[in-house]
């Protein structure tokens, strides 16, 4: 059980344009997702917290404009990277959980380039 | 603050030898979790272990084992008889009950395996 669907997991795209990020529980209700970044050879750095029906908390230094994140419901948040340029080239890698500590899974990543 | 150190950024070993990677934590939180996580190249986040902070009974799971030590804040992660396998970059995280269950990455330990 407590599995985390992310997609797509790799895609390239052309600066300007705008990349949609999934990230769905498959097995259980998340009212809570995570979304991080991880640039090469670094660790994973939150990006924002967002639960089901309110707007996303992000982290300080994290465009809100830029990275669009939308919880409409508890098995699906996405995350849009808009009018992308190559330095948000990066993986990106959601986690869901039901609200208790032991529930923690991540999505197994997206791999974003921007070109 | 919430933190993770892991000190060793890259380490090398010979296949069958022993590793320890470190973990030191920080937290004001005086309940909270702990975690190993296995990111092998693919990018994917493999969960290993979650230690809550009332639990400090070492654990040994196959060649895997792991040292809680709440008097040096530290959760260490040895790998026995290590194998090419085991090649990946290991994260210790931290998820505290007061800080909305957000994780809090250590910046990895590359372990190469050689054979």
């Amino acid at each position: 059980g407590a599995v985390v669907s992310q997609h797509p997991s790799r895609v390239i795209c052309k600066s300007g344009t705008s990349v949609k990020i999934e990230c769905r529980s498959l097995d259980f209700q998340a009212t809570t997702m995570f979304w991080y970044r991880q640039f090469p050879k670094k660790s994973l750095m939150l990006m924002a917290t967002s639960n089901e029906g309110s707007k996303a908390t992000y982290e300080q230094g994290v465009e809100k404009d830029k990275f669009l994140i939308n919880h409409a419901s508890l098995t699906l948040s996405t995350l849009t990277v808009t009018s992308a340029h190559p330095e948000d080239s990066s993986f990106y890698i959601c986690s869901a959980t039901t609200g208790a500590n032991y529930g923690y899974t991540f999505g197994s990543g997206t791999r974003l380039t921007v070109v | 603050a919430q933190k993770v150190t892991q000190a060793q950024t890259e380490i090398s070993v010979v296949e069958k030898e022993d590793v320890t990677l470190d973990c030191v934590y920080e937290t004001r939180d005086t309940t909270y979790y702990l975690f190993w996580y296995k990111q092998p190249p693919s990018g994917e986040l493999v969960f290993l272990i979650r230690r809550n902070s009332f639990d400090e009974q070492n654990e040994i799971s196959g060649r895997y084992s792991w040292n809680f030590q709440k008097s040096t804040s530290s959760f260490n992660f040895t790998i026995t008889a290590s194998q090419v396998v085991d090649s990946a970059v290991y994260f210790c995280a931290l998820s505290g009950a007061n800080t909305g269950n957000q994780f809090y990455f250590g910046t990895g330990t590359s372990l190469t395996v050689i054979p």
